[in-house]
């Protein structure tokens, strides 16, 4: 069964940046896009970016200029960083593994959530 | 972009009810892209549907999933307890994943 476990610092000053790490167990990193989703308390759920184990990348436009998501192949790991936070990035972040095959395009396999709050 | 449109916000039911909730796309999409989820409150969400009727491996046979080209249904055919939840409809298209903004199904 994979498993997913996410950590990283739950609170942040304004123009400081986030950076949460997933590491993903019982399953190669190999075939698939590792996520980033978060979800603003109370609201829904919104994609940030993913990336794969060669390092490929695609991030969400809205995103795209404060964010960069990166692979540690070797532990296993992929990371989140968000630059230059603000309170409206306040949220719980999950990380996630996502099937990109025939009829086969979903998140199958979600970390455990960490609550980042913004705040001065 | 796709959007993703949710319907309705909230619906409130009773156990045994059948419930219809209903995700409509901004443009044309595959069935092949488009899944449901089910989130409770303080957990990841999970899988239900995916390629618009296909059941997860775990998901309930009460569960299904339904629809075409821009408009899409999850249907409960009788609810059972723990499914009073928040529901997601996600799609994926131009290397972006989005998610309609949910419907909430709450005990009436």
């Amino acid at each position: 069964q994979v498993q997913l476990q996410q950590w990283g610092a739950g609170l942040l000053k304004p123009s400081e940046t986030l950076s949460l790490t997933c590491a993903v167990y019982d399953e190669s990193l190999s075939g698939y896009y590792w996520n980033w989703i978060r979800q603003p308390p109370g609201k829904g759920l919104e994609w940030i970016g993913e990336i794969n184990h060669s390092g490929n990348t695609n991030y969400d436009p809205s995103l795209k200029s404060r964010v960069t998501i990166s692979v540690d192949t070797s532990k296993s790991h992929f990371s989140l960083k968000l630059s230059s936070v603000t309170a409206a990035d306040t949220a719980v972040y999950f990380c996630a593994r996502s099937l990109r095959q025939w009829r086969k395009y979903y998140f199958d396999y979600w970390g455990q959530g960490i609550l980042v709050t913004v705040s001065s | 972009e796709i959007v993703l449109t949710q319907s309705p916000g909230t619906l409130s039911l009773s156990p045994g009810e059948r419930a219809t909730l209903s995700c409509r796309t901004s443009q044309s999409i595959g069935s092949s892209y488009l899944a449901w989820y089910q989130q409770k409150p303080g957990q990841a969400p999970r899988l239900l549907i995916y390629g618009a009727s296909s059941r997860a491996s775990d998901t309930p046979d009460r569960f299904s999933g339904s629809g075409s080209g821009t408009d899409f249904a999850l249907t409960i055919s009788r609810l059972e307890p723990e499914d009073f939840a928040v529901y997601y409809c996600q799609q994926y298209g131009n290397s972006k994943w989005t998610f309609g903004q949910g419907t909430k199904v709450e005990i009436k």
